[in-house]
């Protein structure tokens, strides 16, 4: 089966910039998740979608940060404007219920100059 | 409060085995999981505990007592490749609020 699919790889922005970055998760996987990590720490939850509602978005800055998954399917974060903290890995994770294991995205390095 | 503690380095050798131990404190306890990540790469799921006991596969066991909010991973017949991060997560169920609580990792460098 095909895994977590994430583009792009790569982004470099200046700060103010905005940027999205798009996650389709293996089909059938109604949990979807979006985490931001940084350099030497573990993977912090953004937002977690069931199908197409959010579930927990307790640490997503949102004055910033917005997702979705319109359709319960791919979804996007966008970042509006990015700051220098914002550089970071962000991975995206489907399951197939929220208990289950997690499959990630090969992720998108973000760098905010 | 939500946390988990878990060594943030451990250093073995080729052949060895090696335990990394993960203390939690929450509510709403559902299960420990437990990830890899090697350098560059993204998180890996290895195992899950949701009941007190040892699960085994392969090299790799986990075990969680639940009674003594502890758990640990254990790796046997250390190998080069098994260097990389290891996470230990809860799985948290409170109400609506269900999610996968992540530790800060511990780094485990095998030498030859």
């Amino acid at each position: 089966e095909a895994g977590v699919a994430q583009s792009p790889r790569y982004k470099i922005i200046e700060k103010r910039q905005s940027v999205a970055f798009w996650c389709n998760p293996i089909s059938g996987h109604a949990t979807l998740y979006w985490y931001q990590q940084i350099l030497g720490q573990g993977p912090k939850l953004l937002i977690q979608f069931q199908n197409n509602g959010v579930v927990d978005d307790s640490q997503l800055p949102k004055d910033r940060f917005s997702a979705e998954r319109l359709k319960g399917v791919d979804s996007t974060l966008k970042i509006q404007p990015a700051k220098l903290e914002d550089s970071a890995v962000y991975l995206c994770a489907s399951s197939l219920y929220w208990r289950d294991e997690q499959y990630f995205g090969p992720g998108t390095r973000l760098t905010v100059t | 409060g939500q946390s988990l503690e878990q060594p943030s380095e451990v250093t073995a050798v080729e052949g060895a085995i090696v335990q990394i131990n993960c203390t939690y404190q929450t509510s709403g306890f559902y299960g420990l999981s437990w990830y890899q990540q090697h350098d560059g790469g993204a998180p890996t799921f290895l195992s899950y505990n949701a009941l007190d006991g040892l699960e085994e596969t392969g090299r790799f066991s986990s075990f969680l007592s639940r009674s003594d909010s502890y758990g640990y991973l254990l790796l046997q017949e250390l190998q080069m490749k098994d260097s990389a991060s290891y996470f230990c997560a809860v799985n948290h169920n409170a109400g609506n609020n269900r999610k996968l609580i992540w530790g800060l990792g511990t780094s485990l460098a095998v030498n030859p």
